[in-house]
């Protein structure tokens, strides 16, 4: 079964400075994307990033990026100059050919000012 | 672009009754999901729609059962509600499910007494 881990259930960063949200991920398919959300207080799940498996340049979205490691099935986010609009709960999703997403447990980020 | 829009927001219910939580999706989209977040389990897939049709369904028991209207509109039902399905309710949509982003909506936070 493909499983999607978390293993920092929290995190806390300073304003400005960089943290790195760290996820592994197992799957027996060989085409899939992975993706991180991010759920603030609202609960709205928003979309922050996603990494097609077939790519092996890391993605990147204006402050966040990730470090993707497909031999590894690692897939960590890395959040630039945080703002403290960044706290939220993090989820990294597996998404395959079976039309849903696997999630994580989730890591929740604070960021101090 | 609207988004998608999950109706209603909240909801409370007693055991044994029965409840339907509707989803709009994006315009254009033809994939609609369900997923559970609970504090306990986290994320988890009920079903998926397309074009109708339930292309893929999660480990929930036949209680949890859904639609999909020829507008790409889902709703998803539970009946003889339970403690235990007290949850929030979330939504998404993408173009074609797998392999594609999925954009969620708000939610709907079903409490159970």
């Amino acid at each position: 079964a493909q499983t999607v881990t978390q293993s920092q259930p929290e995190m806390s960063v300073q304003e400005a400075e960089t943290v790195t949200l760290s996820c592994t991920y197992d799957t027996s398919e060989s085409d899939y994307y992975l993706f991180w959300y991010k759920q603030p207080p609202s609960r709205q799940m928003i979309l922050v990033i996603r990494q097609e498996a077939y790519k092996q340049q890391n993605a990147t979205e204006n402050r966040f990026s990730v470090n993707f490691q497909k031999a590894a099935k690692s897939f960590s986010l890395k959040i630039s100059d945080s703002q403290l609009g960044d706290a939220a709960m993090y989820f990294c999703a597996d998404g395959g050919s079976q039309g849903n997403l696997i999630f994580g447990k989730g890591t929740k980020l604070s960021v101090k000012p | 672009k609207a988004g998608v829009t999950q109706t209603p927001r909240y909801l409370i219910k007693t055991r044994g009754q029965q409840v339907t939580l509707s989803c709009s999706p994006i315009s254009g989209h033809r994939s609609v999901s369900w997923y559970q977040q609970t504090p306990g389990q986290g994320l988890q897939f009920l079903f998926e729609y397309f074009s109708e049709t339930q292309r893929n369904k999660g480990n929930f028991p036949g209680r949890f059962s859904g639609r999909q209207f020829s507008n790409s509109r889902s709703e998803m039902n539970v009946s003889t509600l339970e403690l235990g399905d007290s949850a929030l309710y979330l939504c998404a949509s993408s173009l074609q499910g797998y392999f594609t982003e999925a954009f969620f909506g708000q939610g709907t936070r079903l409490t159970v007494v």
